[in-house]
């Protein structure tokens, strides 16, 4: 079963503008971890952003800030201000118990391409 | 600077051939992982170690092979029984009981 969904393979934006990306999961734990990465073209996974499970405030870093709806099981990303080289692909990705270790199951991503 | 090394970078095997990928931490990081991406698509976890001279399959572990003799070094050798290898490899690293995940630049396997 998809634990995590994207369901924008694509999105546009107009530079300066925000876009939200759109993230749903799954999961029976308790305890758990949102993660946000950013993959350009050249490969590297850049670390965005995280939201715990018990954190009751939206994390924010910069210009990313993560919308945690709990119940509804969403975590989306919007970046304000977009800027062009923010075209990247975007993960989405949750950390849950696994046995005795902790993994990171990943979404499909979403193309982000930021229009002059 | 601390950091995860990949190599190499591309990669071109013949089918049939085995071939290892290498990574290679100074971060001090307890666990290390291999992920598969494939084009348009998510990372999906192969293997992961959490110590030294131990490690466990990951959700697509069939035709791939790993060790971890030094807790610096995990490196993933693709195996002839790897139907389908032609893929971004993209190894990580983390501090047990953290939430930090440090990735390396990846290599492009590609069977011709």
């Amino acid at each position: 079963a998809q634990k995590i969904t994207q369901t924008q393979p694509g999105m546009f934006v107009q530079e300066k503008e925000a876009v939200t990306l759109d993230c749903t999961y799954d999961t029976s734990d308790q305890s758990y971890g949102l993660f946000w990465y950013k993959q350009p073209s050249s490969g590297e996974m850049i670390f965005l952003i995280y939201q715990g499970s018990y954190d009751e405030q939206n994390a924010t870093e910069g210009r990313y800030s993560l919308n945690f709806q709990k119940a509804r099981k969403s975590a989306n990303l919007v970046i304000s201000a977009s800027q062009l080289g923010d075209s990247a692909m975007y993960f989405c990705a949750m950390r849950e118990p696994r046995g005795s270790a902790r993994q990171l199951t990943f979404g499909s991503g979403t193309q982000l391409t930021v229009l002059p | 600077d601390g950091g995860i090394t990949q190599s190499p970078k591309y990669l071109f095997r013949k089918e049939g051939q085995n071939v290892t990928l290498s990574c290679e931490q100074n971060l001090n990081h307890d666990a290390m992982y291999w992920y598969r991406q494939d084009p348009g698509q998510g990372l999906r976890l192969i293997y992961y170690s959490q110590i030294v001279n131990d490690f466990q399959k990951g959700d697509i572990a069939e035709g791939y092979s790993v060790s971890r003799e030094k807790k610096e070094s995990f490196p993933l050798t693709v195996t002839s029984a790897q139907k389908n290898p032609t893929a971004f490899y993209l190894c990580a690293s983390s501090i047990l009981g953290q939430n930090g995940y440090t990735f390396g630049s990846g290599t492009r396997l590609t069977v011709v």
